[in-house]
């Protein structure tokens, strides 16, 4: 079985600060590895994935994530965040080439101050 | 081309009643997956449908069932509402081997 774990459940950032939103999953099978964006009322959007290929994923938005498989972790980071960052975000894991379920985490709620 | 779309948006019901959820998947996607969202918490797989057979069920009583038509449309069901059950209800579909999932704007549910 997947499960995936988001360390932080809030996180505060100045505007114009760097982030980083951490997540670690485990799973005895290969995934995939994904950041999805929920703004308020609204579903789900993706950031960005990885599949495979090179560890350093870039996404929409200025955000960049980190594949480490030794760590098993898929860290998310932004170098300047903005005012309309203000949002949840979900990391999540699907078994690789399967037509399966996604994973997701409990969210990491990212809150910008002034 | 038009993304995965959810119907209704809002829905109040009473303990007891029943409720059917809509959603309409990105056109060429054969995979639809249904989440339950409770305030503050990750969606939680609730179905996964492809090629209208059902290939997975979360951990949900027996209350919950769905279905998906030969449009590749689907319909998730709630018997016997509980205050509980008063979420957003999220339908994504997926590309063939779920390289990415596209979600529709969710339904929110309110049992009273």
């Amino acid at each position: 079985a997947q499960s995936v774990t988001q360390l932080d459940s809030q996180v505060p950032v100045f505007e114009e600060a760097p982030v980083e939103l951490r997540c670690n999953y485990s799973s005895s099978v290969s995934v995939y590895l994904f950041w999805y964006v929920q703004y308020p009322n609204q579903g789900l959007q993706l950031l960005l994935k990885y599949l495979s290929g090179s560890t350093l994923v870039k996404g929409i938005n200025g955000f960049e994530a980190e594949f480490n498989k030794s760590q098993t972790s898929f860290h998310l980071r932004k170098p300047s965040v903005h005012i309309s960052d203000t949002a949840e975000y979900f990391c999540a894991v699907s078994r690789m080439n399967r037509d399966d379920k996604i994973i997701f985490g409990k969210g990491t709620r990212l809150h910008i101050l002034p | 081309d038009a993304g995965v779309t959810q119907s209704p948006t809002h829905l109040i019901k009473t303990r007891g009643q029943q409720v059917t959820l809509r959603c309409s998947p990105i056109s060429g996607h054969k995979s639809v997956s249904w989440y339950q969202q409770v305030l503050g918490q990750g969606p939680q797989f609730i179905f996964q449908y492809y090629e209208k057979e059902e290939r997975g069920r979360g951990n949900f009583p027996d209350r919950f069932s769905a279905r998906q038509f030969p449009n590749y449309s689907s319909e998730l069901n709630v018997n016997a509402l509980l205050l509980g059950d008063s979420a957003l209800y999220l339908c994504a579909s997926s590309p063939p081997r779920n390289t990415e999932a596209f979600f529709g704007q969710g339904t929110r549910l309110t049992v009273v």
